[in-house]
């Protein structure tokens, strides 16, 4: 079945240590996504990527950083700049093309401050 | 970015039919507007989407007025399934845009 695949679904982090979160889409899709959820609030964008080697910051991007290598994987890191990084991590996947298409969600990972 | 405003939460019980109403009084020309549902530790779920009057699908029915200001989620005969939180976004068409989720509605349905 296509969709996405986001890894690991839970991951725990040391204080000053990057870490990245893994997101696959077999949709072929152009667009990708990843915001950041914390409990009992909506989501917020992190940074997006509308094509291969390009990307663009989002409403939050302070401490995190991303790379668009290939058309289906979009990782994102969450370096030891980022102050408060515990929360709910999605990605999500769209097609550019056609109608307006609707974002396709993967299952989060969540991320905890050990 | 057209702003949306919702409910925070609402209530309902088994059988009932629930509206959900959605506020985006500076939505643009070519935005359409869509919703999604989520449940804890789940990405959202894409429901429905329109552009103006009236589009049903098999799980939920989308009103939205002439002045497309503000749109409204029917869920039909809800059941304790269904109580998830309903996000209402509004965006251009095309992927890559960028698009802002809200706070959403928390819907409980009980028996």
């Amino acid at each position: 079945d296509g969709g996405i695949t986001q890894s690991p679904k839970y991951l725990f982090r040391k204080e000053g240590q990057n870490v990245t979160l893994s997101c696959e889409q077999n949709l072929n899709h152009d667009a990708m996504y990843w915001y950041r959820q914390d409990p009992g609030q909506g989501l917020r964008l992190i940074y997006y990527s509308q094509i291969v080697n390009d990307f663009q910051k989002g409403d939050i991007a302070e401490g995190y950083s991303v790379s668009r290598e290939k058309k289906e994987s979009f990782p994102l890191t969450v370096t030891s700049a980022q102050k408060n990084p515990t929360a709910f991590y999605l990605c999500a996947s769209r097609a550019r093309t056609g109608i307006h298409q609707p974002q396709h969600f993967g299952d989060g990972t969540r991320l905890s401050i050990l | 970015l057209a702003k949306t405003t919702q409910p925070i939460s609402m209530d309902s019980y088994e059988g009932q039919e629930v509206n959900i109403t959605c506020s985006h009084n500076n939505i643009a020309t070519n935005d359409y507007i869509t919703w999604y549902q989520q449940f804890p530790s789940q990405g959202p779920r894409f429901i429905i989407q329109g552009y103006k009057t009236k589009v049903t699908n098999e799980v939920a029915s989308l009103f939205i007025p002439a002045d497309r200001k503000s749109s409204t989620l029917s869920l039909p005969r809800v059941s304790l399934s269904d109580t998830a939180v309903y996000y209402c976004l509004v965006g251009v068409g095309g992927g890559g845009n960028k698009l802002t989720f809200g706070t959403g509605t928390q819907l409980k349905v009980e028996l």
